[in-house]
């Protein structure tokens, strides 16, 4: 078992939607979760950053971790053809665990978004 | 102004060949890495050099060898090239020293160097 599963897609929505993108990890020592966006023949551009539980909102996109449930959730309102793209999670552990330095991917989620 | 930038973009060669591929950032991060990503998109980190230091080595062919010869360059040099060593190679680079509240900082990544073997 992967220490952190995406679905993979690919997920296609009508402009306007609401997307929700989820990731769930194995490794409890996680404490920082990122999400990056990849266009095509591009690198990864991260679009989130969290901190341990909770939300945090920045424009269209909402970002949900619930470490109980070892769940992440990344939401996308007003979705727009230019989102369209590869969606990957990343976590890494805290600091003082030594591999703070080593994120951790999940296989992205390809999402399409239709005009 | 690209923040992290990687030569070449593409490279096609033949099994058993050597080649180099070159990152520069001019973020002035002390961190840098280098991750693999398959025909999945599955990402993997490969190694990780912190001010020249190697940090990170996972488990990887010794055929792979990084080499940082300052802290805004990381370079990967692969001996012997295999078809399994076909995939997008991404340098990536962070600034551990001196953050602040002991947060992680985030990753930022160039635009990846095609391998194709033939």
């Amino acid at each position: 078992q992967k220490e952190v599963e995406q679905d993979p897609g690919p997920l296609s929505v009508p402009e306007g939607a609401i997307v929700s993108l989820n990731c769930t990890y194995s490794n409890s020592a996680f404490q920082y979760f990122m999400w990056y966006r990849q266009y095509s023949r591009k690198g990864p551009e991260l679009l989130m950053y969290t901190y341990s539980s909770g939300n945090k909102e920045d424009g269209r996109f909402t970002a949900q971790v619930d470490k109980s449930s070892k769940y992440i959730s990344l939401f996308i309102r007003d979705s727009q053809p230019s989102d369209s793209a590869t969606y990957l999670c990343a976590m890494s552990p805290s600091i003082s665990s030594g591999s703070a330095r080593q994120l951790t991917f999940g296989s992205g989620t390809q999402l399409t978004v239709l005009p | 102004d690209t923040a992290v930038s990687q030569t070449p973009k593409y490279l096609v060669t033949q099994m058993g060949n050597d080649k180099s591929i070159k990152c520069e950032q001019n973020l002035g991060h002390d961190t840098m890495y280098w991750y693999k990503q398959d025909s999945k998109k599955f990402l993997k980190i490969m190694f990780s050099y912190n001010n020249k230091e190697l940090i990170i080595n996972e488990t990887v062919p010794n055929r792979f060898s990084p080499k940082s010869p300052d802290k805004a360059h990381l370079n990967l040099h692969i001996n012997s090239l295999e078809l399994g060593d076909s995939a997008v190679y991404f340098c990536a680079s962070s600034q551990e020293k001196g953050r602040q509240g002991g947060f992680n900082q985030p990753q930022h990544f160039g635009d990846g160097t095609r391998l194709s073997i033939l």
